[in-house]
């Protein structure tokens, strides 16, 4: 089975540009949640989704940072313009049920280098 | 609010030497309890889970009881091995209100290096 899907892997950028993360949630999914990691701040919920509908963005840092679902097989997260600090891991995961029972579901990652 | 408070690491052990990564928890309602485990430049991987009192997760010989009464869900393993190595994160999901949405709220992690 496909599990949640990231791209890109790896993307370096120079500071300013715009950066476009994107996540396919496994399907069947009705949940999703982007999450920022660093070894300063760990692992942090940025904003969630449920039946794309977006949920609860307050983990979102600022104004630059924005996060579309348009429909239930599809994710992004914008940056724009894009900072140094914002370098990070960012991961997408996906869970279905309304419940809180079913775990959640990580992809790889993507792996983001602000120069 | 929910939280979740893991033992600091990092964690440094011998090859077959037991394992405790202590995991206790603040929530409302009845939360479902995870263990996540992260290998290095990877994604977190689901480890085990229980969602009720008494139950026990387990999986690849870790194993963790669901604690109503003292609030835990410390995870054990009887022999770990180099392969082992990586973060572990515990997590728990509230169903308050009915709708979570399957929100987690996660442990600081705890790094485990084992060394032949």
């Amino acid at each position: 089975d496909a599990g949640v899907i990231q791209s890109p892997r790896h993307e370096v950028t120079e500071m300013g540009q715009e950066v476009t993360l994107r996540c396919k949630p496994i399907s069947g999914h009705n949940s999703l949640f982007w999450y920022r990691q660093t070894m300063m701040r760990g692992l942090e919920l940025l904003i969630y989704f449920n039946n794309n509908v977006p949920i609860d963005d307050s983990g979102m840092p600022e104004d630059r940072f924005s996060a579309k679902m348009p429909n239930a097989s599809f994710s992004t997260l914008k940056i724009q313009p894009s900072e140094p600090r914002d370098s990070a891991v960012y991961f997408c995961a996906s869970s279905w049920g309304q419940q809180g029972r079913q775990p959640q579901h990580f992809g790889d990652g993507t792996r983001l280098s602000i120069l | 609010g929910d939280s979740v408070t893991q033992m600091e690491g990092p964690v440094t052990l011998s090859e077959e030497a037991f394992l405790t990564i202590n995991c206790t928890y603040t929530a409302t309602g009845y939360p479902s309890l995870f263990w996540y485990v992260q290998y290095p430049g990877e994604g977190l991987q689901l480890l085990l889970k229980a969602t009720k009192a008494d139950d026990k997760g387990s999986n690849k010989g870790f194993e963790a009881t669901y604690r109503k009464e003292t609030t835990s869900f410390h995870l054990e393993k009887g022999s770990v091995q180099v392969s082992d190595s990586a973060v572990y994160f515990c997590a728990l999901s509230t169903n308050a209100g009915g709708t979570s949405y399957g929100k987690l709220t996660f442990g600081q992690g705890t790094i485990l290096t084992v060394h032949p």
